[in-house]
């Protein structure tokens, strides 16, 4: 099973709104509507964000936000603060009863 | 409050074997699919294995087929991994966590919303 796609890095100045992508197939993203997503700050053990394509945990702010196309789930975030730099990686269930992680995507605050 | 705590973490040879516990604490563990994940230094996440709340269901990665084996005790609220044939790309630090859960609704998915701090593997001669 490949990581899934997600683009290295991502910047944007405080306030503004950035999202990223994260790019499966038909036999995970596409397949099941069970896409997640994880903060990271160095060091640190990973934390939900989003679970089932859009849907936030107690506590986790609703400047995240998550959505799926076809194949290809997206996170935004908006109101960009300093505390949201930090790697974010997508996950999916697949067909194989297993879970596959994205690459991940390191968002620098400016 | 809910806690996951790793060990048996260390230093092995290649080739070596290494068996790595979680600590649960705080929910009821007899009722939860268990997870690990591992992550190289200075890479990305990696799903390991995942076995079922009874543990009659268990599923691997295809890099570690053969070579891992999960298990748990439910008694004793204890998660296990035990490693062998242990290679130099298995450095990792090595998480345990909990399947997904929404208090709210009582759903369970497939997710993982409470994790351990993660326990270092390091495979090298």
């Amino acid at each position: 099973q490949s990581a899934l796609t997600q683009p290295a890095s991502v910047s944007g100045s405080p306030g503004q709104s950035i999202s990223i992508s994260c790019s499966g197939t038909s036999s995970d993203i596409g397949d099941y509507n069970y896409v997640s997503w994880y903060q990271q700050h160095p060091g640190k053990a990973p934390k939900l964000m989003i679970y089932d394509v859009s849907n936030r945990p107690s506590g986790v702010s609703n400047r995240f936000s998550g959505s799926k196309s076809a194949n290809t789930a997206s996170l935004t975030i908006s109101g960009l603060q300093a505390e949201d730099e930090a790697d974010y990686y997508c996950s999916s269930y697949t067909s194989s009863f297993t879970f596959v992680f994205g690459t991940g995507t390191k968002v620098t605050v400016l | 409050e809910v806690q996951l705590v790793e060990s048996g973490g260390g230093l092995v040879k290649p080739g070596g074997s290494l068996r790595l516990s979680c600590a649960a604490s705080g929910f009821t563990f007899s009722t939860f699919i268990m997870n690990w994940v591992r992550q190289a230094p200075g890479k990305g996440l990696e799903w390991v294995s995942s076995i079922s709340s009874s543990g009659s269901d268990i599923y691997y990665a295809d890099s570690m087929k053969g070579r891992f084996t999960i298990s748990r005790d439910n008694a004793k609220n204890s998660l296990c991994l035990q490693m062998n044939s242990l290679r130099v790309e298995d450095t990792a630090v090595y998480y345990c966590a909990r399947e997904g859960y929404d208090s709210l609704t009582g759903y369970y998915g497939p997710f993982f919303d409470y994790w351990g701090q993660g326990t270092l593997v390091t495979v090298s001669s």
